[in-house]
């Protein structure tokens, strides 16, 4: 079963913050996070494994809350380059990645 | 080091026909997956290939098929194709015992 993502877009100015939430009705064993840019292929952000750590990547990090089989993504001081289309990818424990709807983010000047 | 490649980027059929496509994986990658993603949505699984064996199978009709060489490259083919089917597909690879995927550009399938 396919991950709920929300928001399904969010608009942002430079500098502003934002984050973007992930769940699951099954247990997971890892969340993926990708980011899409329009007319490219999806890229590797990060993963979490259960076990509740937090991750970052340059300015974007997330989190993983195994109780509730949730992640939610960061993005802190937002630039230009953070636009783009933001997909979870979630794993019960079988190497296969169910992705969300994803969500759109457009960081404006 | 090549990434994941597709073949070919666009392609246009007509309804009923049948489509091949091809990708090679990521290098030191022995695991292949192919994903649907129709326009505006998120990467649908169709199916997963290991050890030339297809491994796992997403909800997608008998119409798909595939195929994983012993090189490790792997082929989707679509029969019958129908408009339905136009979408973008992406494949991607990754190492054994782990499920991060690395994308290739994909192969953009337009049905008439």
């Amino acid at each position: 079963q396919q991950p709920v993502q929300s928001p399904q877009a969010v608009i942002l100015r430079e500098g502003e913050d934002a984050v973007i939430n992930c769940s699951s009705s099954k247990a997971l064993y890892s969340v993926h996070w990708y980011r899409q840019k329009h007319g490219e292929a999806p890229v590797f952000l990060m993963i979490l494994l259960k076990g509740g750590e937090q991750k970052g990547h340059d300015k974007i990090s997330a989190s993983f809350n195994e109780k509730k089989q949730q992640s939610s993504l960061y993005l802190t001081a937002s630039q230009l380059s953070y636009s783009g289309t933001y997909f979870c990818g979630t794993e019960i424990g079988d190497y296969k990645l169910s992705f969300g709807a994803g969500t759109t983010v457009t960081v404006r000047a | 080091d090549a990434g994941v490649t597709q073949s070919p980027t666009h392609l246009i059929k007509t309804r009923g026909q049948q489509v091949t496509l091809r990708c090679s994986p990521k290098s030191g990658h022995d695991t292949v997956s192919w994903y649907q993603q129709a326009l505006g949505q998120g990467p649908q699984f169709i199916f997963q290939y290991y050890e030339e064996e297809e491994r796992q199978r997403g909800n997608f009709p008998d119409r798909f098929s595939g195929h994983q060489f012993p090189n490790y490259s792997s082929e989707l083919n679509v029969n019958a194709l129908l408009l339905g089917d136009s979408a973008l597909y992406l494949c991607a690879s990754s190492p054994a015992g782990t499920a991060r995927l690395d994308f290739g550009e994909g192969s953009r399938l337009t049905v008439l």
